[in-house]
């Protein structure tokens, strides 16, 4: 199975800061990559697709990046809505499974 | 509305069964793969299973191989996850996820989860 690990494991930011957070895979997954946020609480909710694509409804201070085994999640000037956990998610091959989560706290 | 709810979750013994379900309204069901991810309290993301539109192509977590059984009514709109054989490890949210497909930019085919539910707590004690 493609193992998934993402770093930082905790991220301490600030309003209008960049953040970048890495995922990547055990083996080639091409750019069958998302990313989502969670807030405590709350379902995920898509950001990213096919590694670059932005979902629809998302602000483009996010952006997705990176193909085969590294990927990287950017945020440019970081909001208050944008404290939350971040996963990945490889959609190459089974089973689908989620990176083990960035959250990004206040610093 | 585009919307996915779940139910059907609660407290069960080990060993136990439950039965989750998930209203689809908003979109033609009929037409998307469903999956299910589950999330224990204070971790992270787990993928259950899933299932294509036609029910032709079904996968399942190892975790839950042979215990959990997903299955879909496209007439009803709703989405089923039967649990059976609980174990204490199986204790968290269970989200249901609308499956989309996208084209990457080598026109690979893939799927992703775009719209989920609010979740639905299944514990497992005695």
């Amino acid at each position: 199975d493609i193992q998934l690990t993402q770093s930082p494991s905790f991220l301490s930011a600030s309003v209008g800061d960049r953040v970048t957070i890495t995922c990547r895979a055990s083996q080639g997954i091409s750019s069958h990559l998302a990313w989502y946020q969670q807030t405590p609480g709350k379902a995920p909710n898509l950001l990213i697709y096919a590694a670059s694509t932005l979902q629809s409804g998302v602000p483009s201070r996010f952006s997705g990046s990176g193909s085969g085994t590294e990927f990287t999640l950017t945020i440019t000037s970081l909001q208050p809505e944008d404290f939350a956990t971040y996963y990945c998610q490889q959609l190459n091959s089974y089973p689908r499974i989620f990176g083990p989560g960035t959250k990004v706290d206040i610093k | 509305e585009v919307q996915l709810v779940e139910s059907g979750g609660g407290l069960v013994q080990p060993g136990g069964s439950l039965r989750l379900s998930c209203a689809a309204s908003g979109f033609n069901f009929r037409a998307y793969g469903m999956s299910w991810v589950r999330q224990a309290p204070g971790k992270g993301l787990e993928w259950v299973a899933d299932i294509s539109s036609n029910v032709k192509k079904i996968s399942y977590a190892d975790s839950v191989k042979g215990r959990f059984t997903i299955s879909r009514d496209n007439a009803q709109n709703s989405l089923f996850l039967q649990m059976n054989s609980l174990r204490a490890e199986d204790t968290a949210v269970y989200f249901c996820a609308r499956d989309t497909h996208y084209f990457d930019s080598s026109d690979s085919l893939g799927f992703v989860s775009d719209i989920w539910g609010q979740g639905t707590m299944v514990t497992v004690a005695s």
